[in-house]
């Protein structure tokens, strides 16, 4: 079966500090990967997907990265945290292929981060 | 362009009482539906899909939900709430095509269950 792990699961950091989230997927190959951020009362803002290593697409211009060093790996970072980026990030993945299951969603448990 | 509309950010029943949460979408193409439920501090879960075949889904914990084409809805319904059903419900819509199925997101019904 299928595992995505998250970490950390709360962070708290200083306006100015740099940040790494990690997620990787257990029990699957090429998934599509996918980076997203829950602001209180504002829905689900997808940050970043990827369909493959090395391959990301961004959808919001912010301070914020991703990288993709290994398949079943994502990670999402910043140089320099603003106050702006508190939040919910959620990792997900999906299966890649044109098949039964590759519209799933399947999310981590999500990392909170306060920005101060 | 797709889009989906939740009706109701904050939705209010008795424990036993019928719930309903509304959900309205906009595609060009055929779509794939989803609800997820999200428990606070926690990630969101499946509770149920519409791909292709049947419009009455039934998903987890008992609820269900029915694709009408003509209304453009994908309403969600549970035919008596407990309180275990207090959480943050979110419909999703996609393309039923290409590789990279980006799912878009309404905004979320916080759904209160009262003793």
């Amino acid at each position: 079966s299928q595992t995505i792990h998250q970490w950390p699961a709360t962070l708290v950091q200083p306006v100015g500090s740099p940040l790494s989230l990690e997620c990787t997927v257990e029990g699957t190959s090429n998934p599509n990967l996918y980076w997203y951020r829950q602001a209180a009362g504002r829905g689900l803002q997808l940050l970043f997907y990827s369909v493959g290593i090395g391959q990301i697409s961004s959808e919001v211009p912010q301070n914020l990265s991703a990288s993709r060093p290994q398949d079943r790996q994502f990670i999402l970072s910043s140089k320099k945290l603003l106050l702006s980026d508190s939040g919910f990030y959620l990792c997900a993945w999906m299966r890649g292929r044109a098949r039964a299951g590759a519209n799933v969603l399947t999310f981590g448990a999500g990392s909170r981060l306060t920005v101060l | 362009a797709q889009s989906v509309t939740q009706l109701g950010s904050h939705v209010s029943v008795s424990e036993g009482a019928l719930v309903l949460l509304r959900c309205n979408y906009s595609s060009s193409v055929p779509p794939y539906l989803f609800w997820y439920v999200q428990y606070p501090n926690q990630g969101l879960q499946l509770l149920l899909k519409y791909t292709t075949g049947a419009t009455l889904v039934k998903g987890i914990n008992g609820f269900e939900a029915e694709f009408k084409k003509s209304e453009t809805s994908f309403h969600l319904t549970k035919p008596s709430a407990h309180m275990s059903d207090a959480a943050e419900y979110f419909c999703a819509v996609s393309p039923n095509a290409g590789n990279n199925r980006k799912l878009i997101w309404g905004l979320g019904t916080s759904l209160a269950v009262n003793p």
